[in-house]
């Protein structure tokens, strides 16, 4: 059974362009969520996302960032114009069942804006 | 305004005791509340979850209390190895869509 997979595990980007971070959830897994990780901190819940809607986007900030779950293929976050502000560990969790029950962690994706 | 706690400092103990990790919460009313695992570098590590009408879950060395009154969340692991060393993570959930993570505690195990 393959876990959650992230890819890349790393990104360096310049400010200003675009990061595209992506997300396979377990097998049969439909709930997905994205969190970003600041070092020493915990981590801040971004979005929540069933197969192809958005179900709580309140974590998320308004401009910039935006995500999809499409029907076929992987979950996508997405981060325009990016800033330095936003060098972080982006980690994505599955679940099989909805909020409040385990989540399945993947490896993160350590983004850096230089 | 609400908040989830843990110990900010990292906890050192002696291979073979027990650790006890304290998660406090204020103005939540979760009714979950999980327990992760997190090494440097990786994604967390699903450990246990407990529901707010259970007072006490275990599995294998590890176990976690729950007292909706103290609003406090024990985590303990028994009989504790080098191999414990890690960031234990505290989530709740209100029942919402949000899962709520504390800042975690670092517990480093001498041999």
């Amino acid at each position: 059974n393959a876990g959650v997979m992230q890819n890349p595990r790393h990104l360096v980007r310049r400010r200003g362009q675009e990061a595209r971070l992506r997300c396979s959830p377990m097998k049969g897994h439909s709930h997905v969520y994205w969190y970003r990780q600041l070092p020493e901190e915990g981590l801040k819940f971004m979005v929540y996302l069933q197969k192809e809607n958005i179900i709580d986007e309140s974590g998320m900030p308004k401009e910039r960032f935006s995500a999809e779950f499409p029907k076929e293929g992987p979950s996508i976050l997405r981060i325009q114009q990016v800033v330095r502000g936003d060098s972080a560990a982006y980690f994505c969790a599955s679940s099989p069942d909805g909020p409040g029950r385990e989540q399945y962690f993947g490896p993160g994706t350590r983004l850096t804006v230089t | 305004s609400q908040k989830i706690e843990q110990n900010s400092e990292a906890l050192n103990i002696q291979e073979g005791k027990t650790a006890t990790l304290t998660c406090n919460y204020t103005n939540y009313s979760p009714a979950y509340l999980q327990w992760y695992r997190q090494d440097p570098g990786r994604g967390p590590v699903f450990l246990l979850l407990i529901r707010e009408n259970e007072k006490e879950k275990r599995k294998e060395r590890l176990k976690v209390t729950f007292d909706t009154t103290l609003k406090q969340s024990l985590f303990h692991i028994t009989a504790s190895q080098p191999a414990d060393s890690a960031t234990y993570l505290c989530a709740l959930s209100t029942g919402g869509f949000k899962t709520i993570f504390g800042a975690g505690t670092r517990l480093f195990v001498k041999a």
